[in-house]
């Protein structure tokens, strides 16, 4: 079956940068994608997401960057702190599924924020 | 609002042993999804419901595995008999149609030695 899958396995930055976290999908009938945080010891959290009709969407501190042409998706953080320090997943579902719907995830991605 | 509740949250079990998790979802939810976790498989969705009827089932890995729904508030997977393959993390989470309204558990670390 189709997954989605993520380019980095790990990312470092320094407290106060911008971190860029990546993923690919393969299945082009998905519309609707999540980015979701998980820290050590806990369930996954959702953070932002964007429907296949719009490019980009915005958060607070996040953006989430959608390019359907080449099936990529990205995570940005703006001021990176030591809090963001998780392991981030992508998911992607298609939502026109009257019987319910279910989120393909991605590996994930380790985020490691140094002082 | 209490989130979603799976038990145990720890389970260490002998090789053959049967092994039922637990969960409770979010009141009101009307979809629950059943997920294992791995380093080396990432996150899988194993089995979700849908006002209570399971939707689909292809992600069970094999018949050892069953999962059950007698009620919206309530949820069971079972292992039977359970193998140390099996060890994982098991999240189970739930949503109200709208997919971004997905709640995880904290989820349920089994060990099968």
């Amino acid at each position: 079956g189709e997954n989605v899958g993520l380019h980095l396995p790990t990312l470092s930055v320094q407290e106060g940068d911008n971190s860029i976290i990546n993923c690919a999908y393969s299945n082009s009938a998905s519309d609707y994608f999540i980015w979701y945080k998980q820290e050590s010891g806990k369930g996954p959290q959702f953070i932002i997401d964007i429907r296949s009709n719009m490019d980009k969407r915005q958060g607070q501190r996040v953006t989430v960057l959608l390019n359907k042409t080449v099936k990529h998706l990205s995570l940005q953080i703006a001021a990176t702190q030591p809090g963001d320090s998780a392991v981030y997943f992508c998911a992607e579902t298609f939502v026109a599924n009257q019987a319910g719907t279910a989120l393909i995830f991605g590996k994930g991605t380790t985020l490691s924020v140094s002082s | 609002d209490a989130g979603v509740i799976q038990s145990p949250r720890h389970e260490v079990t002998e090789m053959g042993q049967e092994v039922t998790l637990r969960c409770k979802p979010i009141s009101g939810h009307n979809s629950l999804f059943w997920y294992r976790q791995t380093m080396m498989r990432g996150l899988e969705l194993l089995i979700y419901f849908n006002n209570n009827v399971p939707i689909d089932d292809s992600g069970m890995p094999e018949d050892r595995f069953s999962a059950k729904m007698p009620n919206a508030s309530f949820s069971t997977l079972k292992i039977q008999p359970s193998e140390p393959r099996d060890s994982a993390v098991y999240f189970c989470a739930s949503s109200l149609g709208v997919v971004e309204g997905y709640t995880f558990g904290s989820g349920t670390r089994l060990t099968v030695v």
